[in-house]
């Protein structure tokens, strides 16, 4: 099956800087990326997803970049505010049966 | 519109009880998938439900069961609680299932004492 590997676990930056959060997947398969934000007590929230037939995504702040012919896909925050400090979960799925293989997540610290 | 709500937030069992969670998926929604939430292993997937049929099931022993109703309302079933199952538990729905991205209820917080 699919196998997601997430990185780094854990990343802190100055508020203003940029953030960089990178994903492998093992499954050449996979066709669909989403990637979610999950705050303290929280639900996991999509803030950004990217298909396989796009490089690049972007949405204000936040962007998604995908190389498959490496397998790995990765989110950019850029101009980071105290409110981005979260958890950030990868994920990839090939659409079969709706199932989603997931990161295991990158804790984020804005630092004011 | 509402979103997806699952019942109830909160959980203490005892080893060897078993347990019932409920999820009501976005009106409309007619893909259910349940998810375990733990630090260690992050979100793994449990299995997920279509017109209430399990299309998917993850690597789970059989003690993990669910169900769709056919108002898309799911419900997952643990039995024999250890205390390993102690976990956040998610549910999401999707309009059909396929490439759409989940919205994620709230969850229930399982704690098996």
């Amino acid at each position: 099956g699919e196998n997601v590997e997430q990185h780094p676990s854990t990343l802190s930056v100055q508020e203003g800087d940029s953030a960089v959060i990178k994903c492998t997947y093992s499954d050449s398969a996979s066709n669909y990326f989403p990637w979610y934000k999950q705050e303290l007590g929280k639900r996991p929230q999509l803030i950004i997803d990217i298909r396989s037939n796009v490089g690049e995504k972007k949405d204000q702040r936040i962007a998604v970049t995908l190389n498959k012919t490496a397998k790995h896909f990765s989110l950019h925050i850029t101009e980071t505010q105290p409110e981005d400090s979260a958890v950030y979960f990868c994920a990839a799925s090939s659409g079969g049966g709706n199932q989603f293989y997931f990161g295991t997540g990158t804790s984020l610290t804005v630092i004011p | 519109k509402a979103g997806v709500t699952q019942t109830p937030r909160y959980l203490i069992k005892t080893r060897g009880q078993q347990v019932t969670l409920s999820c009501s998926p976005i009106s409309g929604h007619r893909s259910v998938s349940w998810y375990q939430q733990t630090p260690g292993q992050g979100l793994q997937f449990l299995f997920e439900y279509f017109s209430e049929t399990q299309r998917n099931k993850g690597n789970f022993p059989g003690r993990f069961s669910g169900r769709q109703f056919s108002n898309s309302r799911s419900e997952m079933n643990v039995s024999t609680l250890e205390l390993g199952d102690s976990a956040l538990y998610l549910c999401a729905s999707s309009p059909t299932g396929g490439n759409y991205g989940y919205t994620f209820g709230s969850g229930t917080r399982l704690t098996v004492v």
